[in-house]
């Protein structure tokens, strides 16, 4: 029931874009997506729910498709704070929430 | 406004032995969810409290369990402790109890099983 993220780790340039998706096996109400940085607590970026509503971050976007039980998070310019962990959460029918398997992204200079 | 609170930030304990860990929301947030994060892991559902009930239970033994206050602070805890029980234990809080509700995390507390 955890949801599967890919890649697993990615390394960016400044100023490259990154794509990170996260597919689950059952049917989802919302997706949320989080940043972890070493050391710290998870931090919320963005939520998008069942039906298009969307909210979030100015230089983040995210996508949801709901029939595929999907979403992907879109890092475009990037820049050295965003380096951390990217973990998507779930919540389905059970309202049980669950993290995603997690993506490291390291931005070089 | 305050964010999440979380005490201890460091436990040390030893096998057998039981701990409690105590989570203050946000004021005004009356859903405390509570995690459970190692490195083999990832970040694993533990039980989400709304006005006192709980919610939701993830998938772990009933040597984990959790309460909610009236005030909204939430403890957990873990009795006749093991090796595997040493992670950060993460609490969160949001408003309500609904999927659109953002959950903001507390630092943490890091609990080490000797």
């Amino acid at each position: 029931q955890q949801p599967v993220q890919s890649p697993q780790a990615v390394i960016l340039r400044e100023g490259e874009d990154a794509v990170i998706n996260c597919s689950s096996s059952k049917a989802l109400y919302s997706v949320h997506w989080y940043r972890q940085k070493h050391g710290e607590a998870p931090v919320f970026l963005m939520i998008l729910l069942k039906g298009g509503e969307q909210k979030g971050h100015e230089k983040i976007s995210a996508s949801f498709n709901e029939k595929k039980q999907q979403s992907s998070l879109y890092l475009t310019a990037s820049q050295l704070s965003y380096s951390g962990t990217y973990f998507c959460g779930t919540r389905s029918s059970g309202n049980q929430f669950y993290f995603g398997t997690g993506t490291s992204l390291t931005v070089i200079p | 406004k305050a964010g999440v609170t979380q005490t201890p930030r460091y436990l040390i304990k030893t096998r057998g032995q039981q701990v409690t860990l105590s989570c203050s929301p946000i004021s005004g947030h009356r859903s405390v969810s509570w995690y459970q994060q190692t490195p083999g892991q990832g970040l694993q559902f533990l039980f989400e409290y709304f006005s006192e009930t709980q919610r939701n239970k993830g998938n772990f033994p009933g040597r984990f369990s959790g309460r909610q206050f009236s005030n909204s602070r939430s403890e957990m805890n873990v009795s006749t402790l093991e090796l595997g029980d040493s992670a950060l234990y993460l609490c969160a809080s949001k408003a309500a109890s609904g999927a659109s509700d953002t959950q903001y995390f507390g630092p943490g507390t890091r609990l080490t099983v000797l």
